[in-house]
């Protein structure tokens, strides 16, 4: 079974800092990861997909690596402004089952 | 396009009772998903599809039922309603050839 862990599971910043959230999971044998966004009440937006070949894609202000060797990922965040404030998910598919599996995501509060 | 639809967004239901949540996507993609989203436990694999005519157990199945007879529509099934099927429940899409994951609003239920 494949387990996906995200640390922290909160985090406060000041405006404009740069920041890095976490993901790693157990199993490297993945198609892909993808990372989401979800406001309080809301479905999940998709911010990132990097493809189990690729080592990082950007969009922006957010960069996401991929080390699958390790099982490990991040969401690089540059310049945090105060709409960036939400809960972070990753999630990975499993290329054994070709099931996804999520973390418990990362609560950012970005203060003004 | 409207992406993906899920109706109804509130719902409750006593216990016992049974009710299918409605899934559409118009995206013509070939696998979907039902996820329930629960605090603390992050979102977990109900039931999926990869095609019309196929579907298959996630990592919890038990309680509900589903099936696929078009591309676009996914309903689930609840057969007998329990208070432990008190969730927020994510129907999503998947672009065919490992790309990513569309979700829904979600539908938030109660069993009293």
């Amino acid at each position: 079974k494949q387990e996906v862990t995200q640390i922290p599971a909160a985090l406060s910043v000041p405006e404009g800092e740069n920041l890095v959230l976490n993901c790693s999971f157990t199993d490297s044998a993945i198609y892909n990861l993808q990372w989401f966004r979800q406001d309080p009440g809301k479905g999940l937006t998709s911010l990132l997909l990097i493809q189990s070949s690729q080592r990082e894609q950007t969009s922006g202000r957010l960069n996401a690596s991929l080390d699958k060797s390790s099982g490990r990922s991040t969401l690089y965040i540059a310049a945090s402004q105060p709409g960036d404030s939400a809960t972070y998910l990753c999630a990975v598919r499993r290329a054994v089952g070709n099931q996804f599996y999520f973390g418990t995501g990362t609560s950012l509060t970005v203060i003004p | 396009n409207a992406g993906v639809t899920q109706t109804p967004k509130f719902q409750v239901l006593k216990t016992g009772q049974s009710m299918t949540l409605q899934c559409a996507q118009d995206m013509n993609h070939e696998y979907m998903s039902w996820y329930r989203q629960d605090p603390g436990m992050g979102l977990r694999l109900i039931h999926y599809s990869v095609g019309a005519g196929i579907t298959d157990q996630g990592e919890v199945p038990n309680g509900y039922n589903v099936s696929r007879s078009t591309t676009e529509d996914f309903p689930l099934r609840l057969l007998s309603a329990a208070p432990s099927q008190t969730s927020v429940y994510f129907c999503a899409s998947t672009q065919t050839g490992y790309g990513e994951q569309y979700f829904g609003p979600g539908t938030r239920l109660t069993v009293t």
